[in-house]
């Protein structure tokens, strides 16, 4: 089944910095591909989505980069701010169901 | 923004004993997913469901696992009976359309000992 996996494991930075998430998957056939935050303590969160018919989405400080012949994605953030220290995780969902598969997150620290 | 809330957040129960989740889900959400975390790993699908029937689940979704939605009422995961490897977080989400993002409740944390 589809595997999903994330790089790096952790990062730091100092706030303003910008960073670089990167994510790949196995299964050729997912179309969707949503990323969540989780900050401590809290739930995860939706924060940006791309289909398979798209190369790119932006919104706000966040840029998403979508590969489909190298299945990969990357997750620009920038102008990070302390707000922003969190676990960050990709997604991928096949066409065959609706179920997600999670990679096993970024940890993201900003300190100010 | 709309809320899936989990009840109870933690849970410490005997080995062999029932145990049931619940998940309120988004009023107008129509999809219901459990996920299950093992401390330090990777966040794992167990179920989704839809209209009243389960659609897809994975091999940790074991025999003694069933979930359902009585009358629009909380979405449950209940285990009946518990293993020791059953200790985990489990995240309930729902979605409105099969291919939309989840909405995640906080988890509950179960302990079986």
């Amino acid at each position: 089944g589809e595997q999903v996996e994330q790089l790096p494991s952790s990062l730091i930075v100092q706030e303003g910095a910008s960073v670089l998430i990167n994510c790949s998957y196995t299964d050729s056939a997912s179309v969707y591909f949503p990323w969540y935050k989780q900050e401590p303590g809290k739930r995860l969160q939706f924060i940006i989505d791309i289909r398979s018919n798209m190369e790119r989405k932006q919104t706000q400080r966040l840029t998403l980069l979508f590969d489909k012949k190298t299945k990969h994605l990357s997750l620009h953030i920038t102008a990070t701010q302390p707000g922003d220290s969190a676990i960050y995780f990709c997604s991928a969902r096949g066409t065959g169901g609706y179920k997600v598969v999670f990679g096993s997150g970024t940890r993201l620290l900003v300190s100010p | 923004g709309p809320k899936v809330l989990q009840i109870p957040s933690h849970q410490i129960i005997d080995m062999g004993q029932m145990v049931t989740l619940n998940c309120d889900p988004v009023s107008n959400h129509l999809y219901f997913y459990w996920y299950k975390q093992i401390l330090g790993q990777q966040m794992e699908f167990l179920v989704n469901f839809y209209n009243g029937k389960v659609m897809e689940k994975s091999k940790l979704f074991k025999d003694q696992f069933s979930v359902e939605r009585p009358d629009g009422s909380y979405f449950t995961l209940k285990i009946q009976p518990t293993a020791l490897e059953d200790s985990a977080v489990y995240f309930c989400a729902s979605s409105l359309f099969g291919d939309s993002d989840y909405t995640f409740g906080s988890g509950t944390r179960l302990l079986v000992i």
